[in-house]
């Protein structure tokens, strides 16, 4: 079965931290790996996405590699503040390419 | 553009009730996406379309069917509600399908709670 994980379930931060949420799934035939933010009551809003012939893509102070052969991606936020507080879903197009996989999410709180 | 609009926002059934959770979308995507998120879980892919009178299953199916009239709108029907069903649901449409680089842009959601 393919599966994709987030470890961890939560993670709580001061302010200005630089921090790393994880995502490992079980399929080394990845076509994309897609990071995707989710608000409270709200739908998910792609952040990166990370093709396979890619290594990482960065967007301000985001930035998420792929490092397929140990089946993993990470989201570096740096100098976290507190509106980045929100939960962070990895989602992967696996091999047969029929639908995305998504992992349970990283609920992030960052504190002032 | 609005982008994925769904409606209604929050909805409470009894059992054995039906109803229709409504997915618009004005981006001109030719597939559209209904999911499920159970608390604490990622989500699971109910219904796609790859266009207008296209639709095929995904993971999770059983108790829902879906239609695709037209390339800006996707319903989900409910028929005979279980506590099951309880979740939020959201609808996604994309350009293109699953390629390297689609991206899926989703709707606000719509939590559903059966008692």
């Amino acid at each position: 079965k393919q599966e994709v994980t987030q470890i961890p379930a939560a993670l709580s931060v001061p302010e200005g931290e630089n921090l790393v949420l994880n995502c490992s799934f079980t399929d080394s035939a990845i076509y994309n790996l897609q990071w995707f933010r989710q608000d409270p009551g709200k739908g998910l809003t792609s952040l990166l996405l990370i093709q396979s012939s890619q290594r990482e893509q960065t967007s301000g102070r985001l930035n998420a590699s792929l490092d397929k052969s140990s089946g993993r991606s990470t989201l570096y936020i740096a100098a976290s503040q507190p509106g980045d507080s929100a939960t962070y879903l990895c989602a992967a197009l696996l091999g047969g390419g029929s639908r995305l996989t998504f992992g349970e999410g990283t609920q992030l709180t960052v504190n002032p | 553009n609005a982008g994925v609009t769904q409606t209604p926002k929050f909805r409470i059934l009894k059992i054995g009730q039906s109803m229709t959770l409504q997915c618009a979308q004005d981006m001109n995507h030719n597939y559209m996406y209904w999911y499920r998120q159970d608390p604490g879980m990622g989500l699971k892919l109910i219904y796609y379309s790859v266009g207008a009178g296209i639709t095929d299953k995904g993971e999770v199916p059983n108790g829902y069917n879906v239609s695709r009239s037209t390339t800006e709108d996707f319903p989900l029907r409910l028929e005979l509600a279980a506590p099951s069903q309880t979740s939020v649901y959201f609808c996604a449409s994309s350009y293109g399908g699953l390629g390297p680089t689609d991206t899926q842009y989703f709707g606000p959601g719509t939590r559903l709670t059966v008692l």
